[in-house]
């Protein structure tokens, strides 16, 4: 597609059920990222993917948390037993090149996860 | 402390002015850094990027950057009510292979006719 497509964009749970959001990237992008923004704060990373393969996954905040990317393309952030505190928007950014430092991302829309 | 530093605003400035986003950061090893608008319910979209110390002018943003004292700042001249947004600063170290990026908390701009 044109952009970063993410879906849901909305998604209210309860707390304790599991989710998952998924992030369709620019075709042919190869780097992939998942940052959370919570209100009132800045964008924290979560997971970084290259092609399949996710080097860097130090920012997911705890093992209730997960990604997978299959194919070099589609990505999926699984939240499982969600608390209120998982309440923010997930933003997934894909670039063409691994360091994006000139090109920059891509970003989706988001999804915005409410846990109630 | 935070690595990056951004204060969050508001800021409402009427149209026509210039307006001043700054941001202060504590890791001396960010080489890149970047400011990124953000529109409600949207995601981020790359506005500059500039390397190391210096300026970068593109139509009517500048983007400084002193790493002698850790801080950034964004510029916006003739300031538009369609630059009404969140501006976040983002910054990265180089060092590694991929791009990695920390953001600032962003700063809310309403510019008002």
């Amino acid at each position: 597609g044109a952009g970063v497509s993410q879906s849901p964009s909305n998604k209210v749970t309860e707390k304790g059920k599991d989710v998952e959001l998924r992030c369709d990237p620019i075709s042919g992008h190869t780097a992939l990222y998942w940052y959370r923004q919570s209100l009132g704060q800045g964008l924290e990373f979560l997971i970084y993917f290259q092609g399949n393969s996710a080097p860097d996954k130090s920012g997911l905040p705890s093992d209730r948390f997960s990604a997978e990317r299959t194919g070099g393309s589609v990505s999926t952030l699984t939240i499982q037993r969600t608390q209120q505190e998982d309440s923010a928007v997930y933003l997934c950014a894909s670039s063409l090149e691994a360091t994006a430092r000139r090109s920059g991302y891509t970003f989706g829309s988001g999804t915005r996860l409410t846990v109630v | 402390q935070k690595e990056v530093e951004q204060d969050p605003g508001p800021l409402s400035v009427p149209e026509g002015a210039i307006v001043s986003l700054n941001c202060t950061y504590s890791n001396s090893a960010f080489q890149y850094f970047m400011w990124y608008r953000q529109y409600s319910r949207k995601g981020p979209e790359l506005l500059m990027y500039t390397y190391s110390s210096g300026n970068k002018e593109d139509g009517r943003f500048t983007a400084q950057v002193d790493k002698s004292s850790k801080y950034i700042s964004l510029f916006i001249r003739d300031s538009q009510p369609s630059d009404s947004a969140t501006y976040l600063c983002a910054m990265n170290t180089g060092g590694t292979s991929y791009g990695k990026l920390t953001f600032g908390q962003g700063t809310i701009l309403t510019v008002h006719p």
